[in-house]
């Protein structure tokens, strides 16, 4: 069974600041793994993911990821925050030819002025 | 534009009468699927639906149904809500199965159990 640990709960950050969103899996068979975003009385959508290829994936809104297998790490990055991208942020992680997202339990990112 | 609707938004019911919760999507997508997030924590998949084929979660309890009348419409059904049962309620299609397949969610329906 797969499961996502994400490791900041709440994460505080200033205008045109660069941010990172840690999360972290276990898994004991090949993986694909997910971001995805939920704006303030709006749905989950999702910023990007990786399923194979390039371990470093670009996503929406100037997001990015690095998939890294040793540290079983896919951390969320932006070099310059808006305060538009405040909101909570969930990583998800899948076995390979599963049917199943299991998620995380959210970072509320905040983005001041 | 393309999406997935939720109604209601917010839901209020008694202890142990029963409550559905509706989905609609105009995506014309194969799968729906119904999680449950209960506060600070994450979306838990309860079932999903591929076309009319059900599938439920090992863990998902019997108090909870869901019924596909069409390809639009997917609907949740708690039979005998209990206070745990207080969550928001999910709902999201993709165009396929496999997670490969990007999920489309709507804003949810928060329920609240007195």
């Amino acid at each position: 069974a797969q499961s996502v640990t994400q490791l900041d709960s709440q994460v505080p950050v200033f205008e045109e600041a660069p941010v990172e969103l840690r999360c972290n899996y276990s898994s004991s068979v090949s993986v694909y793994l997910f971001w995805y975003v939920q704006y303030p009385n709006q749905g989950l959508q999702l910023l990007l993911k990786y399923l194979s290829g390039s371990t470093l994936v670009k996503g929406i809104n100037g997001f990015e990821a690095e998939f890294n297998k040793s540290q079983t790490s896919f951390h969320l990055r932006k070099p310059s925050v808006h305060i538009s991208d405040t909101a909570e942020y969930f990583c998800a992680v899948s076995e390979i030819g599963g049917n199943k997202l299991v998620f995380g339990a959210g970072t509320i990112l905040r983005v001041k002025s | 534009d393309a999406m997935v609707i939720q109604n209601p938004r917010y839901q209020v019911t008694q202890f142990g009468k029963p409550v559905t919760l509706s989905c609609s999507q105009t995506l014309n997508h194969n799968v729906m699927y119904w999680y449950q997030q209960k506060s600070s924590q994450a979306p838990k998949l309860l079932f999903h639906y591929y076309d009319k084929d059900f599938n439920n979660e090992a863990d998902t309890p019997d108090n909870f149904q869901s019924r596909r009348p069409n390809t639009s419409f997917c609907f949740l059904d708690i039979r005998s809500p209990g206070l745990g049962d207080a969550a928001m309620y999910l709902c999201a299609t993709s165009r396929d199965p496999g997670v490969q397949e990007t999920q489309y969610f709507g804003p949810g329906t928060r329920l609240l159990v007195l």
